[in-house]
């Protein structure tokens, strides 16, 4: 069965520092993997996907992360973090059959 | 594009009583929709696939009789909680499927059961 596990509950940055979100995954085949940001009380909206290809995937807001197949890993980073990015951030695997992980809440320090 | 909106967007009614709750994909078709439920502070877990025409697959442990969803057409899947109890109260979260591997989300409803 396909899983997610983000390993960091919540994490604190100071504005500027590198950002970067962990998230391991378990899936029989070749991923769908995704991060989304959700801020308190909404939706979610998608950062990024990988589906094939390049293994280092660039998305939206300044946020790149990396499929690593023999650490079944898709880490999210960010080389400067503003204060705007504190969120909820959640990790998914599949495709009609979305999983998510538990999230990771990143605070932002001024 | 790629557009998802949910009504309403927050919701407050009494125990026993049943509530519906719409999702919409505002600019394309939707074959597929799913809903979601995220508890305070926690993910989300996904309820039922929702396909257009036919019956909804409801996850393992969720209740289709209490959670009832149509899918009418290609751009609205409505979920209806009946007999609300307090222990519904949650924030539901559809999402439609447009091809391409990826769902779309709403924002998100919030139902408090008193």
């Amino acid at each position: 069965a396909q899983s997610v596990t983000q390993p960091d509950i919540h994490i604190t940055v100071s504005e500027g520092a590198s950002l970067e979100l962990r998230c391991n995954y378990s899936y029989g085949a070749t991923p769908y993997l995704f991060w989304y940001v959700q801020s308190p009380g909404q939706g979610l909206q998608l950062l990024l996907k990988y589906f094939s290809g390049d293994t280092l995937v660039q998305g939206i807001k300044g946020f790149e992360a990396e499929f690593k197949r023999s650490q079944s890993s898709f880490n999210l980073r960010k080389p400067s973090v503003h204060w705007s990015d504190a969120a909820e951030y959640f990790c998914a695997v599949g495709n009609n059959d979305m999983r998510f992980g538990a999230g990771t809440r990143l605070t932002v320090k001024p | 594009g790629a557009v998802v909106s949910q009504h309403p967007s927050w919701v407050i009614c009494k125990s026993g009583t049943s509530v519906k709750i719409e999702c919409r994909s505002l600019d394309f078709q939707a074959t597929t929709m799913f809903w979601y439920r995220q508890f305070p502070k926690q993910s989300l877990m996904l309820m039922a696939t929702s396909n257009e025409g036919s019956k909804a697959t409801y996850e393992q442990g969720v209740e289709k009789d209490k959670f009832l969803i149509n899918h009418a057409s290609l751009t609205l899947s409505t979920l209806t909680v009946t007999s609300a109890h307090p222990e519904d109260s949650s924030f539901y979260i559809c999402s439609a499927y447009r091809g391409s591997y990826e769902q779309y989300f709403g924002p998100g409803t919030r139902l408090t059961v008193t």
